[in-house]
């Protein structure tokens, strides 16, 4: 079974630029996560999908940052414009329903400078 | 508000030696509790959860982790650590099975 796919592996842009990444989860995964991991911290939920449907976004700067599910499957989360504090590993995740178990993508990590 | 602490950013032990992490966890309901493995440059692998019944839990890798609702602690340990276990360790509360609240996380050194 293949596992989330996320790109790209990493990314250097400059501050004020915008940026985009994408996730494509395990096949029949109802659920879709987008997680910021700043170094040294533990993963923070930005949002939460239910198919194309955002469960929970409260979390998310709305202002800078956005996110979608089309059709309920492959996922994009966008950042414009970055800000230095965006720098972080963006880890997708997902799972299917009725499950205890998330799946991890192996993370986007973003470096603003 | 839920939330989670793993007072421990870093541990290191000798291989062959036993482990234990501790985590700490705030939930005003029954928590759902896990722990995450990650290796650098991967995505999070689960151990083990636990959600009910036995209290004592056993993972992958030989892990086990116990659920003590007094301590609100849920502290993961091996018998004995070998060199592939070095990696970081994330402990997360959640009030099902989705939306997880994670731990700043523990990072385990092994010494040979």
């Amino acid at each position: 079974e293949a596992g989330v796919a996320q790109s790209p592996r990493y990314k250097i842009i400059e501050k004020r630029q915008s940026v985009a990444f994408w996730c494509n989860p395990i096949s029949g995964h109802a659920t879709l996560y987008w997680y910021q991991q700043i170094l040294g911290q533990g993963p923070k939920l930005l949002i939460q999908f239910q198919n194309n449907g955002v469960v929970d976004d409260s979390q998310l700067p709305k202002d800078r940052f956005s996110a979608e599910r089309l059709k309920g499957v492959d996922s994009t989360l966008k950042i414009q414009p970055a800000k230095l504090e965006d720098s972080a590993v963006y880890l997708c995740a997902s799972q299917p329903a009725g499950s205890t178990e998330a799946f991890f993508g192996q993370g986007t990590r973003l470096t603003v400078v | 508000a839920q939330s989670v602490t793993q007072p421990d950013i870093h541990i290191t032990v000798s291989e062959g030696a036993s482990l234990e992490l501790r985590c700490n966890y705030s939930y005003g309901a029954t928590p759902y509790l896990f722990w995450y493995v990650q290796s650098p440059g991967q995505g999070l692998q689960l151990l083990l959860k636990y959600f009910s019944g036995d209290t004592l839990v056993q993972g992958i890798k030989g892990f086990e982790a116990e659920f003590k609702r007094s301590q609100s602690s849920f502290n993961l340990r091996k018998p004995s650590v070998h060199w592939s276990d070095a990696a970081e360790y994330f402990c997360a509360v959640g009030a099902n099975f989705n939306k997880f609240y994670f731990g700043s996380g523990t990072k385990l050194n092994v010494k040979p």
